[in-house]
């Protein structure tokens, strides 16, 4: 198994620009969140998805959209980007019977100048 | 919502000496509590975590133990090893609808000294 896998690991973006962060995992696992870490703080859940076809906001949603199109995928959409999301991006996936661990992938570190 | 506060944010602590972390919770519905451990440049790893029924928790040298009238948890490193060094989180979490959501504490640098 190789877990949970994102790409890019990192990127660059000018302000007003939009790209797609990819977050694939290989355990079956029904759960999918999206975090945001900034430097010297704990991790922010942006969204999660319970299953394909659902998704719900979590603390922090603003400028930021999902979709989850199959058990596996679950990208993260940031449009118009500003300075304010440079950060770094994990996804992570969990089971949620019995353990309620939360995998996480490598991250993405992201630039907004 | 839940807020967590984790202490120390820095903890130096020469090797194979014992370590503690601290945390509090505010949402007494809060239960469970992991602990995560995030190496330079990677994701954070669950080390332990402690489920609210429960108020001690061990696995060799790690563990966990949780006040829930007092609303704090805490993580315990004996026998601390270079290998340690790592930035621990606390979290708390409890079932909101159909998922269930970790608040994360902002994180404690451990640096173990040779």
């Amino acid at each position: 198994n190789a877990g949970v896998t994102q790409t890019p690991k990192f990127r660059i973006l000018k302000i007003g620009q939009s790209m797609t962060l990819q977050c694939t995992q290989d355990m079956n696992h029904n759960y999918m969140y999206w975090y945001r870490q900034d430097p010297g703080m704990g991790l922010k859940l942006i969204y999660y998805s319970v299953g394909a076809g659902i998704t719900d906001k979590g603390e922090v949603p603003n400028g930021y959209n999902v979709s989850r199109s199959t058990t596996e995928d679950f990208p993260l959409r940031l449009e118009l980007a500003a300075p304010s999301q440079t950060s770094v991006y994990f996804c992570a996936s969990s089971y949620e019977q019995g353990s309620y661990e939360q995998y996480f992938g490598p991250g993405t570190r992201l630039t907004v100048t | 919502g839940e807020n967590v506060e984790q202490h120390p944010s820095t903890l130096s602590v020469q090797e194979g000496d014992s370590a503690v972390i601290k945390c509090t919770y505010s949402d007494s519905a809060s239960n469970y509590f992991p602990w995560y451990k995030q190496e330079l440049g990677k994701g954070p790893q669950l080390i332990i975590d402690i489920r609210s029924n429960v108020g001690e928790k061990k696995d060799q040298r790690i563990a966990v133990t949780l006040n829930k009238t007092a609303k704090h948890f805490s993580l315990h490193i004996t026998e601390t090893q270079p290998e340690d060094s790592a930035v621990y989180f606390c979290a708390a979490s409890r079932k909101t609808g159909s998922a269930r959501q970790l608040t994360f504490g902002s994180g404690t640098q451990l640096t173990v000294l040779p």
